[in-house]
């Protein structure tokens, strides 16, 4: 049981570039999300997922995209990267049933855009 | 939307001391209040977490207590260790539902030996 996987650790892009970063939960959890920690600003929420083929904007979802092909993986796209968009980015799930619950994070990715 | 603020942003004590980090929020309909951990280049780990409708949760030596009508909740941690150094998080429920919480800024904790 592997729990929720980033792929990649890290990546360094120039500003313009795009690139795809890749969500895989194997515990079959309905919610997914995805955020982006700074120093000093916790963690914010950019998009999330309440199930397979839906997708919607969080707290500072400018610049992203999203999609949810398949329950068990959630991909955030950056289409032409910005320097302010350099920050870790966590994936994270949950399950759906019985009110809150809690929120399982992937290892993370460490993105610089130069 | 929700907005949830935590103090202190560092927190330094002595192996053995006690430590508290408070957390403020706005929305009076917010009903669950996650702590979560997270270790020098980790992920993030729920560590406790509290309902509304009870004030006080323990585990061992950490516990999270709720005042609704001053909407604050803290969370304590007794006879602190070496690694309980970490940062540490809390979280309130966004609007909209669906689970979405938002964080507070962190509390970087150092247990000093």
């Amino acid at each position: 049981n592997a729990g929720v996987t980033q792929t990649p650790k890290f990546r360094v892009l120039k500003t313009g570039q795009s690139m795809t970063l890749l969500c895989a939960q194997d515990m079959n959890h309905e919610y997914m999300y995805w955020y982006r920690q700074d120093p000093g600003m916790g963690l914010r929420l950019i998009h999330y997922s309440v199930g397979e083929g839906t997708t919607a904007k969080g707290e500072v979802p400018d610049g992203y995209n999203v999609s949810r092909l398949k329950k068990q993986n959630f991909l955030l796209g950056l289409e032409s990267a910005a320097p302010s968009q350099t920050s870790v980015y966590f994936c994270a799930s949950s399950l759906a049933s019985g009110g809150y619950n809690e929120q399982f994070f992937g290892p993370g990715t460490r993105l610089t855009v130069l | 939307g929700e907005n949830v603020e935590q103090h202190p942003s560092t927190l330094s004590v002595q192996e053995g001391d006690s430590a508290v980090i408070k957390c403020t929020y706005s929305d009076s309909a917010s009903n669950y209040f996650p702590w979560y951990k997270q270790e020098l280049g980790k992920r993030p780990q729920l560590i406790i977490d509290i309902r509304s409708n009870v004030g006080e949760k323990k585990d061992q030596r950490i516990a999270v207590t709720l005042n609704k009508t001053a909407k604050h909740f803290s969370l304590h941690i007794t006879e602190t260790q070496p690694e309980d150094s970490a940062v540490y998080f809390c979280a309130a429920p966004l609007s909209g539902g669906y689970q979405k919480v938002t964080f507070g800024t962190g509390t970087k904790l150092q247990v000093i030996p």
